[in-house]
């Protein structure tokens, strides 16, 4: 089962910094939280990951709570190519014999011209 | 590399039919994940592999489903016999063990009538 609560849709205009909220109050110690994104009709994409500390890359700003019950994925500067659903999704240490990813349901994004 | 390559990208087929769905990971890659799109279910892990051994197959839904990988690369996700309900998108995806990304196929799209 997915250990991660998101909101089912959300909308952002074009050009505007999009939030994307995820609450995963059981995390664990030893779990990193991991972003992906599907649009449509193709398979999922990763975008970033992290485990407490703050993350960017040239796609995505994550950022993490300091007791990492839940964080927000950044996308700066949204565009309409950026339309997806977005999973947050907590993920054991990478490398360990358990470190299956399992996707919930996801937050539907709209970005508006 | 070409990425993550799926074979057929689209199945039609009749109840009761043998489904061989196939999938090439990216080279050097050592884990495999198999996974089924379903608009009611999401996105469910079927089965994992790393370095070429089934992990997890909890989530094979039942006997009419089995899954091999014979060499680090290859892998089929076989249905036999088949039913309308198996009718969904299924992805491979790959990664590196120890590695945070992985790596999504285009999926094949099965219809079963």
């Amino acid at each position: 089962d997915a250990k991660t609560t998101q909101p089912t849709s959300m909308d952002c205009a074009e050009g505007r910094a999009a939030n994307l909220p995820c609450n995963h109050s059981t995390i664990s110690g030893n779990e990193y939280v991991y972003w992906y994104r599907q649009i449509h009709s193709q398979g999922p994409q990763y975008i970033i990951h992290g485990l407490k500390n703050n993350e960017t890359n040239e796609m995505a700003s994550l950022i993490i709570t300091e007791d990492r019950k839940s964080s927000t994925l950044i996308l700066p500067h949204a565009t309409l190519r950026d339309t997806a659903v977005y999973y947050c999704i907590v993920r054991v240490i990478v490398g360990g014999r358990d470190d299956k990813i399992i996707f919930g349901k996801g937050t539907r994004l709209h970005i508006l011209p | 590399d070409a990425g993550v390559i799926q074979s057929p990208r689209h199945e039609v087929t009749e109840m009761g039919q043998e489904v061989t769905l196939r999938c090439k990971p990216i080279s050097g890659h050592n884990s495999l994940f198999w996974y089924r799109q379903t608009m009611m279910r999401g996105l469910e892990l079927l089965i994992y592999f790393n370095n070429n051994v089934p992990i997890d197959d909890s989530g094979m839904p039942e006997d009419r489903f089995s899954a091999k990988m014979p060499n680090a690369s290859f892998s089929t996700l076989k249905i036999q016999p088949s039913e309308p309900r198996d009718s969904a998108v299924y992805f491979c995806a790959s990664s590196l063990k120890g590695g945070p990304e992985a790596f999504f196929g285009q999926g094949t799209r099965l219809t079963v009538v």
